[in-house]
This record gives structure tokens, sequence and C-alpha cells, in this order.
């Protein structure tokens, strides 16, 4: 089962580049999220969508956008890479948002931005 | 607003020893508590939940009971391997909550040495 998959692994980026973030399911969920986790912060969510056709800001959006390509993809994009974007960004997705339902993580992405 | 607190680490313990990781969380009504693992380069996987009061989750040798007279979710294991050392994430879910995403603690790291 391949479950959650991230690419790329690993990106480093020069300060103003612009990059997609590819995240893909095969669990047929309707939920999927993008969190950044950087030191002493903890998770942080990004954006999330949580069907099929909506998607929602989260905590930190700024520097961000997201498509929900069809129920599989969800993918997101740096428009110009900041330094302060330097993270490790992890995609999730659950059955639905809300209830007991846990989410299922990505290995996740190391971006760094120089 | 939906918020967890953990106690912050880094706690370092010996092979063998009793590990409680404190976690209380504010939510509107009763939400569904999990805790997620993260090994050194890899992403969170679930390791229990609970969905109701007085519940109790368990896995691989970890325990945890909801406990909502002290909004608390500890968790527990009697003797901790060095296999154990990793990221441990607190976590809920609100109750029909519509479309609102897992909310985590910002993680207790946990090194166990030989």
């Amino acid at each position: 089962n391949a479950g959650v998959t991230q690419t790329p692994k690993f990106q480093v980026l020069k300060t103003g580049q612009s990059m997609t973030l590819q995240c893909a399911q095969d669990m047929n969920h309707n939920s999927m999220y993008w969190y950044r986790q950087d030191p002493g912060m903890g998770l942080r969510l990004i954006y999330y969508s949580a069907s099929e056709g909506t998607t929602d800001k989260g905590e930190v959006p700024n520097g961000y956008n997201v498509s929900r390509l069809n129920k599989r993809e969800f993918s997101l994009r740096l428009e110009s890479a900041a330094p302060s974007q330097t993270s490790v960004y992890f995609c999730a997705s659950r059955p639905m948002t809300g209830g007991g339902t846990e989410a299922f993580f990505g290995q996740g992405t190391r971006l760094t931005v120089v | 607003g939906n918020s967890v607190t953990q106690m912050e680490g880094p706690v370092t313990l010996s092979e063998e020893a009793f590990l409680t990781i404190n976690c209380t969380y504010t939510a509107t009504g009763y939400p569904s508590l999990f805790w997620y693992v993260q090994y050194p380069g890899e992403g969170l996987q679930l390791l229990l939940k609970a969905t109701k009061a007085d519940d109790k989750g368990s896995n691989k040798g970890f325990e945890a009971t909801y406990r909502k007279e002290t909004t608390s979710f500890h968790l527990e294991k009697g003797s901790v391997q060095v296999s154990d050392s990793a990221v441990y994430f607190c976590a809920l879910s609100p109750r029909n909550s519509g479309n609102t995403p897992l909310v985590f603690g910002k993680g207790t790291r946990l090194s166990v040495i030989a």
C-alpha cells in the first residue's frame, strides 16, 4: 500500500524561484492537508481541502497556493520562495474531516531556500 | 478555540524507565484524541487514539486514557526502549466539527539511552 506519496523528498531553491510540491493518496480519502514542521513550532497547517473542489486556508497560508486537482491529488505551490519557507512539508489525508478518523501522513519534503 | 498543550522536551530516559508525556486540551464538546509518533527522517504515524471519555488507547506498550474531567490524554509506557526514541505529538479532532482539521501540540522529543 502506497498510502500518501510526496514528491520530491528533497529540494533546494534559490530565493525567488517557484516550485510545486506534489501529493497523492490512494486511499480514496476525501480530505487532504498541507503542514509545515519547524523546530520548536510543531506542525502548522498551511492549507487544507475538506473535499474535492474545496480548499481553505490554515494557520500559515501566506506565500503558498494549493490546488486540489482531483480526489487523489493535492499540490502546494510556492510562487516566489523565501528563506523563511525553509522547512519540512508534510501532506496528509483523512477519510473525512472531523470525528474520530485519523490522518495519514506522507514522508515529507525537505525544502531549503537559499 | 481548540488547542493542545503538551509537555516540552526534550525528555531523556534510560532504557527500561517509565515514560509519561503530559497532554491537555481545550475544545468545545468532546473531541477525539490522538497520539502520533515521528521517527527520525520520517512522517508522522498514528500511535493510538481514543474517541470518547474514559476510553483507553493502546499500542506497542504505550497507553493513554481519555480523561474529560481533567481534559487530559497523557501518554505512558512502562519500560521504554532505545527504539522508542522519537518525537511524540498529541492531537485532537473536534466532534461534529464540520470541516475543522486535526489540531496538534508542538511535539515532545524523547531520547532513550542504553
